[in-house]
């Protein structure tokens, strides 16, 4: 079965300072990774995606995420930190038997100025 | 720019009531989502649509119906609202099943 694992319920990082923010997965075929963003009271909004090639992936507002294959692995990161990138992120995977997108619980990422 | 619209933003309903939360997307796109948002939980997909008048079950169906009688339009129902239904709705559309899902902003349900 297709899973996906966001192990830090929050994270924190102060202004300016590297951030990454983790997931892990497993499924049974290539995944298709991706991550989302959502701020208080919205919608998801879509940052970055793998689907083949370059296991760096760079994404909307700075925000780039490494897949590595040996770890199952798909961190978010960036290297330096604003306080509007405060919000909740999703990690989320599709591979295997099943075309559906199965989602994280969320990291809450709270930068602190 | 994929745009989904929710027919609205924050719902009260009574115990009991019948429900209707409407998605529109305007991307041409063949599938469509419905999720519930819950703290801790995550997303879980309810229902999931491939194409017009198609649907699906997804995690959580119980207590939910779907419609989908136009490419554009994804009508979640809850049939008999409870408070356990009280809880963040969200759609989203695709161009395929398994790929990028564009959301809307969501319609945060309180059942009283």
């Amino acid at each position: 079965a297709q899973s996906v694992a966001q192990p830090e319920d929050q994270v924190n990082v102060a202004e300016g300072n590297p951030l990454t923010v983790k997931c892990t997965y497993s499924v049974s075929g290539n995944p298709y990774l991706f991550w989302y963003v959502q701020y208080p009271n919205r919608g998801l909004q879509f940052l970055l995606k793998y689907i083949t090639g370059d296991n760096l992936v760079k994404g909307s507002y700075g925000f780039e995420a490494e897949f590595n294959k040996s770890q199952t692995s798909f961190h978010l990161k960036k290297p330096s930190a604003l306080v509007s990138d405060s919000a909740l992120y999703f990690c989320a995977v599709n591979g295997g038997a099943t075309n559906k997108l199965i989602f994280g619980t969320g990291t809450l990422l709270a930068v602190q100025p | 720019d994929v745009k989904v619209t929710q027919s609205s933003r924050y719902l009260v309903k009574r115990t009991g009531e019948k429900v209707f939360l409407e998605c529109v997307q305007d991307m041409d796109h063949e599938n469509m989502f419905w999720y519930r948002q819950d703290p801790g939980l995550g997303l879980r997909l309810i229902y999931f649509s491939y194409d017009v008048k198609m649907k699906e079950k997804g995690d959580i169906p119980e207590g939910y119906s779907v419609s989908r009688e136009k490419k554009e339009r994804f009508s979640l129902i809850l049939e008999s609202a409870s408070t356990n239904q009280t809880s963040m709705y969200l759609c989203a559309s695709s161009l395929f099943p398994g790929g990028t899902q564009y959301f809307g902003p969501g319609t945060r349900l309180l059942v009283l």
